[in-house]
């Protein structure tokens, strides 16, 4: 199994630009995240889906934007895209609330 | 308020010592899960190991073992004969049974010095 695969890897944009970080598992899980990792900081939640069709905000939405049109795939929209959001993005999966999140290995995005 | 506290930011040791990780966590909910995750220089989160609320029995896997007690809300990570190979960022993190999200703690870097 491929698990929680994240694309790209690596990412520059210039400000005011738009993205797309796209993020597929198959696991069949329902429960998708997406975390934004500051440098030398812990993981803040972006949004989350607990099934296709359902997104709900975390801790730090503003600037983003998802869809889970499908149980495989959970992209991440940046709009007009700000040095703030210069981070690494983690896109996680889990089949439950009793489950471990499993990580896809992250987008390391550099906005200048 | 936050549910899961790792106080200890940072942490060095030399190799060949016993290091603890702390880790507290908050919940009003009786059935929870409780999870440990290795981050290492390379950037990847490793889960580590997983506890439900019913279960306060020790764990052991190898050099790595885990203290879980209700009594203090704690779920404490010992990594015995610690080694270079340790040094990493490793997060606490809870689950509720009545919630949809993760909590994370803010994480403790480890370094093992050798």
């Amino acid at each position: 199994n491929a698990g929680v695969t994240q694309t790209p890897k690596f990412r520059i944009l210039k400000i005011g630009q738009s993205m797309t970080l796209q993020c597929t598992q198959d696991m069949n899980h329902n429960y998708m995240y997406w975390y934004r990792q500051d440098p030398g900081m812990g993981l803040k939640l972006i949004y989350y889906s607990v099934g296709a069709g359902i997104t709900d905000k975390g801790e730090v939405p503003n600037g983003y934007n998802v869809s889970r049109s499908t149980t495989e795939d959970f992209p991440l929209r940046l709009e007009l895209a700000a040095p703030s959001q210069t981070s690494v993005y983690f896109c996680a999966s889990r089949a439950n609330s009793n489950q471990p999140q499993h990580f896809g290995d992250g987008t390391r995005l550099s906005i200048l | 308020a936050q549910k899961v506290t790792q106080a200890q930011t940072e942490i060095s040791v030399v190799e060949k010592e016993d290091v603890t990780l702390d880790c507290v966590y908050e919940t009003r909910d009786t059935t929870y899960y409780l999870f440990w995750y290795k981050q290492p220089p390379s950037g990847e989160l490793v889960f580590l190991i997983r506890r439900n609320s019913f279960d306060e029995q020790n764990e052991i896997s190898g050099r790595y073992s885990w203290n879980f007690q209700k009594s203090t809300s704690s779920f404490n990570f010992t990594i015995t004969a610690s080694q270079v190979v340790d040094s990493a960022v490793y997060f606490c993190a809870l689950s509720e049974r009545s919630g949809n999200q993760f909590y994370f703690g803010t994480g403790t870097s480890l370094t093992v010095i050798p």
